[in-house]
C-alpha cells in the first residue's frame, strides 16, 4: 500500500514558465512533509519542507503548499530553470514515528530552453 | 560531496558472490538509514539504526544483513542475492529526533547477475 503518491512520473515545462509538482498521502498521521531533488548519480537532497500546522512554506523561488483536508501537498517552482531539472520526491513523515521517511515514486522535471 | 559518503559507487555481483556497501558519515549525526530505489517504486526503508541500535529492519530478507559498528559507519552485507536485487542502495543519516535533517550519500549501484 503506497501512503505517498505522486501520480505524474514526469513534467516537462518551459524555462521561465511555474513548474507545479504534485503529491498525494493517505495516512492521515503524517504531520510532516518534505521535498527532495535528484539528479543522475547523486543521492536525494533536501529542497524544502512543511509542518501540518502550516499550509504555505516559501523559500527563494521554491513554495510548498498543503491542503491537509485533500491530503494534498504541491511543489511549485517559479520561475523556472534549465538546473532545476531534476526527479523530485515527496517524503512524509509523522511524530512518534521514528525518524522514518516514507516515499512517493519522484516526478521527473524537465525544464526546456 | 554531501557528508555522507558510499562505496563503491557501482558494484556488479554474482548470485553466489559476497559483497558488502559502505556508508561513512561525519555530520555528527545519531541516525542512519539503508534506502533501495529500484526503477518506478518508491524509495523503499530497508533498515534504521539509531544511536548504533537497529531499530527497524522493514521484512528484509536475510541475503542483507546491516552492521552499525558506530554512529559514523554503516555497512550492508550482501549475499546469494537474486537479479531482482539490483537497485541504487543509498545511505542517509540525520541527526535525532529530526526526520526533516535526512542526508544522502550518492548511492551504490549494484547489478547481480
Amino acid at each position: 500500500d503506497q501512503q505517498v503518491k505522486q501520480n505524474s512520473p514526469s513534467l516537462s515545462v518551459q524555462e521561465g514558465r511555474i513548474s507545479i509538482l504534485n503529491c498525494d498521502y493517505t495516512n492521515s498521521m503524517f504531520d510532516y512533509f518534505l521535498w527532495y531533488k535528484k539528479y543522475p548519480a547523486e543521492g536525494p537532497t533536501f529542497l524544502i519542507s512543511i509542518s501540518s500546522i502550516k499550509d504555505k512554506n516559501e523559500d527563494g523561488r521554491f513554495t510548498v503548499f498543503l491542503n491537509k483536508s485533500a491530503k494534498h501537498l504541491s511543489l511549485h517552482i517559479v520561475p523556472s530553470q534549465p538546473g532545476d531539472s531534476a526527479v523530485y520526491f515527496c517524503a512524509a513523515s509523522r511524530t512518534g514515528g521514528g525518524n522514518k521517511l516514507t516515499f512517493g515514486t519522484g516526478t521527473q522535471l524537465k525544464v526546456e530552453l | 560531496e554531501t557528508g555522507v559518503t558510499q562505496t563503491p559507487r557501482h558494484l556488479v555481483m554474482g548470485m553466489t558472490n559476497k559483497k558488502s556497501l559502505k556508508c561513512e558519515q561525519h555530520l555528527g549525526h545519531n541516525a542512519m538509514y539503508w534506502y533501495k530505489q529500484s526503477a518506478k517504486k518508491p524509495l523503499e526503508l530497508m533498515f534504521v539504526y539509531s544511536l548504533e541500535e537497529r531499530v527497524e529492519n522493514n521484512s528484509v530478507p536475510s541475503r542483507f544483513s546491516p552492521e552499525c559498528p558506530n554512529s559514523s559507519h554503516l555497512f550492508l552485507h550482501l549475499h546469494t542475492l537474486q537479479p531482482e536485487d539490483s537497485a541504487l542502495y543509498l545511505c542517509a543519516s540525520s541527526p535525532l529526533p529530526s526526520a526533516a535533517g535526512y542526508t544522502f550519500g550518492s548511492g551504490t549501484r549494484l547489478t547481480v547477475v
